[in-house]
């Protein structure tokens, strides 16, 4: 069974520390993996990744995928109090038309 | 300004009373999806629509029901059959089923009293 686990669930950091979220996952035929951020409404979409070894960036936020131990990380340096949400990875299978999502890591940023 | 709108913001429902919610996007997407969100479960599927006229279920369809009958649309439909309905339920459409990157409403908050 295809599957997303997220670490840590919730993360609690200061403005300007750096700050790495992981996410491992399990599928039978990979075809993408997706980080968003979600503040309160509507998650938006951050990066999608589908090789490994290549860093996808934007600003502060960056994300790198290894398929060969199966999993991705997002790092954020000099974290704001705006980047205080729950951040979503999401799995992409060749199998079928959907995503499956993580359980999302909350992480909030105290000034 | 294209994107995906979703009515109404909060919703209140009595035991026993379906409810439906409205989900319109002008992206000119054919696909289309219903998650729903719980504290601490991320997102689960509930239906999705690859082309007007036609849907599945997702991981969590019992008690919900959908129709895809324009483009724009996807209502969806929470039934007296659903027994645990109070959550955040949010609808995204992709350009296609296969194209990976979904865009998302700002959602429905969805109590039963």
């Amino acid at each position: 069974e295809d599957k997303v686990v997220q670490s840590p669930l919730s993360l609690v950091v200061h403005e300007g520390d750096t700050v790495t979220l992981n996410c491992s996952y399990e599928v039978t035929n990979f075809r993408s993996l997706l980080w968003y951020k979600q503040e309160k409404k509507a998650p938006t979409f951050l990066f999608m990744l589908t090789s490994s070894g290549i860093e996808k960036k934007s600003g502060r936020l960056s994300s790198i995928l290894d398929k060969k131990e199966l999993f991705s990380i997002l790092n954020i340096t000099a974290t704001q109090t705006g980047d205080s949400a729950i951040y979503l990875c999401a799995l992409g299978s060749s199998n079928t038309g959907k995503l499956i999502f993580g359980q999302g890591t909350t992480l909030q940023v105290k000034p | 300004d294209g994107g995906i709108t979703q009515s109404p913001k909060y919703l209140f429902r009595k035991e026993g009373q379906n409810v439906t919610l409205s989900c319109e996007q002008n992206l000119n997407h054919d696909a289309m999806y219903w998650y729903r969100q719980d504290p601490g479960q991320g997102l689960r599927l509930i239906y999705y629509s690859q082309i007007v006229n036609d849907f599945q279920k997702g991981d969590i369809a019992e008690g919900y029901s959908v129709s895809r009958e324009k483009k724009e649309s996807f209502p969806l439909t929470v039934t007296s059959a659903q027994k645990n309905p109070t959550a955040f339920y949010l609808c995204a459409s992709s350009i296609g089923s296969y194209t990976d990157t979904q865009y998302f409403g700002p959602g429905t908050r969805l109590t039963v009293l």
